[in-house]
């Protein structure tokens, strides 16, 4: 079945990049997603990949795809406290359905001034 | 900027009662998910709705568990007898479409099953 794996933890200085690394397993996922979670707030999304493409770049934010190992990234430059928060990698069919997302368990980024 | 919200925020039950988690997509929105987050575990989809159905859903979303789109604005999830596994936050989402599924989530309902 789909799998997506990221670690748990990343602690990064401030000022710093922030390098966040998803595993899927789903050959046929056609998009990938980083969400990002505030405590006691919702999901609220970052960025998205088209399987086909292998970077996209929006400002801070650069997302690396590898579809050959199944492997996403997403680095945030100059990473700041406002940037603490758990970061969820995703993916979905895009079959044209209301296919749903799924999710990795979130990496926790912790910011040390 | 539009929002999903969702209500309660909070909700404790007793094992076995019936609890109906709701929420109100954006209103040009045309699809609508429940995901749910047990504590320390992955973000789980529950369920899909488009066009007055049910377009997916996964395995964890059995015979206990129905949606309903009841008045063209508010969009519900029912748990007909909880179980205490069924404690977790529920996100419900909504997209204006798919391929990508760039859904907006609202905040979660916290549910307490004792």
């Amino acid at each position: 079945g789909e799998d997506v794996e990221q670690s748990l933890f990343l602690s990064v200085r401030e000022g710093d990049s922030s390098v966040i690394n998803c595993t899927y397993t789903d050959s046929s996922s056609t998009y990938l997603y980083w969400y990002k979670q505030e405590p006691g707030a919702g999901l609220q999304l970052l960025t998205y990949i088209f399987s086909n493409m292998d970077m996209k770049q929006d400002q801070r934010l650069t997302v690396l795809l590898n579809k050959k190992d199944k492997h996403l990234s997403l680095r945030i430059a100059d990473t700041q406290t406002g940037d603490s928060a758990i970061y969820f990698c995703a993916e979905s069919y895009g079959g044209g359905g209301a296919d749903g997302l799924t999710f990795g368990k979130g990496t926790h980024l912790i910011i040390q001034p | 900027e539009p929002e999903v919200t969702q209500t309660p925020s909070h909700q404790v039950t007793q094992m076995g009662q019936e609890v109906i988690l709701r929420c109100v997509p954006i209103s040009n929105h045309l699809y609508f998910y429940w995901y749910r987050q047990i504590l320390g575990q992955k973000v789980e989809f529950l369920v899909s709705f488009y066009n007055n159905e049910i377009s997916e859903k996964s395995e964890i979303f059995d015979d206990q568990f129905s949606v309903e789109r009841p008045d063209g604005s508010n969009f519900t999830l029912k748990i007909r007898s909880t179980k205490l596994e069924d404690s977790a936050m529920y996100f419900c989402a909504s997209s204006e479409r798919t391929g990508p599924n760039l859904a907006d989530f609202g905040p979660g309902t916290r549910l307490l099953v004792l």
